[in-house]
């Protein structure tokens, strides 16, 4: 079984400032890595995803994540935030894609002008 | 291309009442997710049907149920709701790439 934790529930940030939102996770097999967002009264939308290879991954949107094995982390990082990143952040893990996703509680990203 | 689509967008129902939530899967798809999220929390797994059959489930009593059809389409249903069942219910689809794309949510409220 897998499990994940996102360390911060919410992340005050101030607009163009850097912004670092933490996940860990737990799992006794190899596991895929996922970062989703959901804006207000919305569905999820794919940020970007590790699979394999080149453990620096980008996405969507100027975002970014490391998955790093031996801290077993996968932390999301924005150089540069905008207003309309304000959203909530899902990490997440599956044993394979086709697989149940397990979700981290979330983290709020509150861009602030 | 087409992605994930839920229907309905909202619905209320009362306590102890039945409910069918229904999902189009993404073109070329043949597998979907269902994830129940409650309000304030991450989605948690319902099950996953993949060419039809069940493919995986949650921690979530038989009273969730769900089918899939052969356009890779899916249903679920919920029998005897309770007032903990209020929660965005979230459909997934995916193919052979393992990754899985979201349908805009079905918000049921049950009072």
């Amino acid at each position: 079984a897998q499990s994940v934790t996102q360390l911060d529930s919410q992340v005050p940030v101030f607009e163009e400032a850097p912004v670092e939102l933490r996940c860990n996770y737990s799992s006794s097999v190899s596991v895929y890595l996922f970062w989703y967002v959901q804006y207000p009264n919305q569905g999820l939308q794919l940020l970007l995803k590790y699979l394999s290879g080149s453990t620096l991954v980008k996405g969507i949107n100027g975002f970014e994540a490391e998955f790093n094995k031996s801290q077993t982390s996968f932390h999301l990082r924005k150089p540069s935030v905008h207003i309309s990143d304000t959203a909530e952040y899902f990490c997440a893990v599956s044993a394979t894609g086709r697989r149940a996703l397990t979700f981290g509680s979330g983290t709020r990203l509150q861009v602030q002008p | 291309e087409t992605g994930v689509t839920q229907s309905p967008t909202h619905l209320i129902k009362t306590r102890g009442q039945q409910v069918t939530l229904r999902c189009s899967s993404q073109s070329g798809h043949n597998t979907v997710s269902w994830y129940q999220q409650a309000l304030g929390q991450g989605p948690q797994f319902i099950f996953q049907y993949y060419r039809e059959e069940e493919n995986g489930r949650g921690n979530f009593p038989p009273r969730f149920s769900g089918l899939q059809f052969p356009n890779y389409s899916s249903e679920l249903n919920v029998n005897a709701l309770e007032l903990d069942d209020s929660a965005l219910y979230l459909c997934a689809s995916s193919s052979m790439t393992d990754t899985q794309y979201f349908g805009p949510g079905t918000r049921l409220t049950v009072l």
